[in-house]
């Protein structure tokens, strides 16, 4: 059975702060990673990592696959006040499901 | 631009009672799927099609059928509700079945009293 591991589950930093979250899977014949965002409502996307493309960056957000270790992480600089988010983890394999992690619930306080 | 378009988006059942919540896309994807979201669990997928005719279970399909006659339509039906699948239900699809991005819908909120 498919299995996306992520960690912390909760998360309290200070404005201005850099976070690195983290996440594991394991999935039958690996063929990507996803990262979603999640405010109020439905979840959107951030970045997609593959075999072909195991390091993404926009913004303040950026993102690196280690295949070897199978796990990835979603670096965020500079965060900023505005809420919670709850970050999510997803990997794909060759069954097409696509498996998620709990998230990661991210605050930021000023 | 729709994307993917879900009806309801509340929902407040009586235990027993069947419904259907519907999703739509417009976007020619080949693969929809459906998740519910609980607090503290992440979206664990119910059940999931990689084309028209084409169905399979995912991690948490017990209490739900689904059916895809049709490309643009997945919907999902509760056929005796249960206070247990008192949920968030997202649909979301992706234009290929093997990989990409998936398109989210606003989501559904269900309560079953």
């Amino acid at each position: 059975e498919d299995k996306v591991v992520q960690s912390p589950l909760s998360l309290v930093v200070h404005e201005g702060d850099t976070v690195t979250l983290n996440c594991s899977y394991e999935v039958t014949n690996f063929r990507s990673l996803l990262w979603y965002k999640q405010e109020k409502k439905a979840p959107t996307f951030l970045f997609m990592l593959t075999s072909s493309g195991i390091e993404k960056k926009s913004g303040r957000l950026s993102s690196i696959l280690d295949k070897k270790e199978l796990s990835s992480i979603l670096n965020i600089t500079a965060t900023q006040t505005g809420g919670s988010a709850i970050y999510l983890c997803a990997s794909r394999g060759s069954n097409y499901k696509l498996t998620f992690g709990k998230g990661t619930l991210l605050t930021v306080n000023p | 631009n729709a994307g993917v378009t879900q009806t309801p988006k509340f929902q407040v059942l009586k235990t027993g009672q069947s419904m259907t919540l519907q999703c739509a896309q417009d976007m020619n994807h080949e693969y929809m799927s459906w998740y519910r979201q609980d607090p503290g669990m992440g979206l664990r997928l119910i059940h999931y099609s990689v084309g028209a005719g084409i169905t399979d279970q995912g991690e948490v399909p017990n209490g739900y059928n689904v059916s895809r006659s049709t490309t643009e339509d997945f919907p999902l039906r509760l056929l005796s509700a249960a206070p247990s699948q008192t949920s968030v239900y997202f649909c979301a699809s992706s234009y290929l079945a093997h990989t990409g991005e998936l398109f989210f819908g606003e989501g559904s909120r269900l309560t079953v009293l």
